[in-house]
């Protein structure tokens, strides 16, 4: 059974600064998602990654798929407070979600 | 529109009543999910269904909940008997073939349930 993890689950910084989050998942995919969600919201599409070393960027996030060591990471660069939402990562192929990253930027 | 349509926006009912919760996909979209998220937490997966092939059921969580897509367009997901862990909003998702497109998954606004 597919299992998906992500840390943190929470994550407070300040704005200007560096972090990156994490995604795990327990049995082979070459496809993974982010979804990012505002409070009260549905889920938006932040990237699509379809193979091993899949980079994406947009804005100050960029996105990475490692599918040997099963392992996708969303890097923030230069947090701004508009960034402040739940994060998702989701598998293929029943897509499966981690249990989401809710980051609060503070000024 | 465009977009994946999802009714009731809100629904509040007494515990032991059914619901029906309807979605309409993206018009060419094979791929339709159902998922529950309780408040605060994830995307609890329930139900997938691709084309014309048998829906992948293993999320559903009881034999209270069923879902159903007809013609391969619009489902409905019922929960009979409701009960109060049954309140969540109940998201509805489609995309493209799976397998010959990226999967990528757009979401409606979900029907949020209050069980009373």
């Amino acid at each position: 059974e597919l299992k998906v993890e992500q840390n943190p689950l929470f994550l407070s910084m300040q704005e200007g600064k560096n972090y990156t989050i994490y995604c795990n998942y327990s049995t082979t995919s070459d496809r993974l998602y982010w979804y990012r969600q505002d409070p009260g919201k549905s889920l938006e599409s932040l990237f699509v990654l379809l193979s091993n070393g899949a980079v994406k960027q947009e804005g100050r996030l960029m996105a990475s798929l490692d599918t040997k060591a099963r392992l996708s990471t969303l890097h923030i660069t230069a947090a701004v407070h508009d960034l402040s939402a739940t994060y998702f990562c989701a598998v293929y192929d029943k897509v499966i979600f981690g249990p989401g990253t809710s980051l609060s930027v503070i000024p | 529109g465009a977009g994946v349509s999802q009714s009731p926006s809100n629904k509040v009912t007494e515990k032991g009543k059914d619901v029906e919760l309807r979605c309409d996909p993206i018009s060419g979209h094979t791929a339709l999910y159902w998922y529950r998220q309780s408040l605060g937490q994830g995307l609890e997966f329930l139900i997938y269904f691709q084309g014309n092939s048998a829906p992948d059921k293993s999320g559903l969580p009881s034999d209270r909940f069923s879902a159903e897509r007809t013609g391969g367009s619009v489902s409905t997901l019922t929960i009979q008997r409701t009960q109060q862990e049954d309140s969540a909003v109940y998201l509805c998702a489609s995309s493209l073939n799976q397998r010959a497109n990226t999967g990528e998954l757009f979401f409606g606004e979900g029907s949020r349930l209050t069980v009373l």
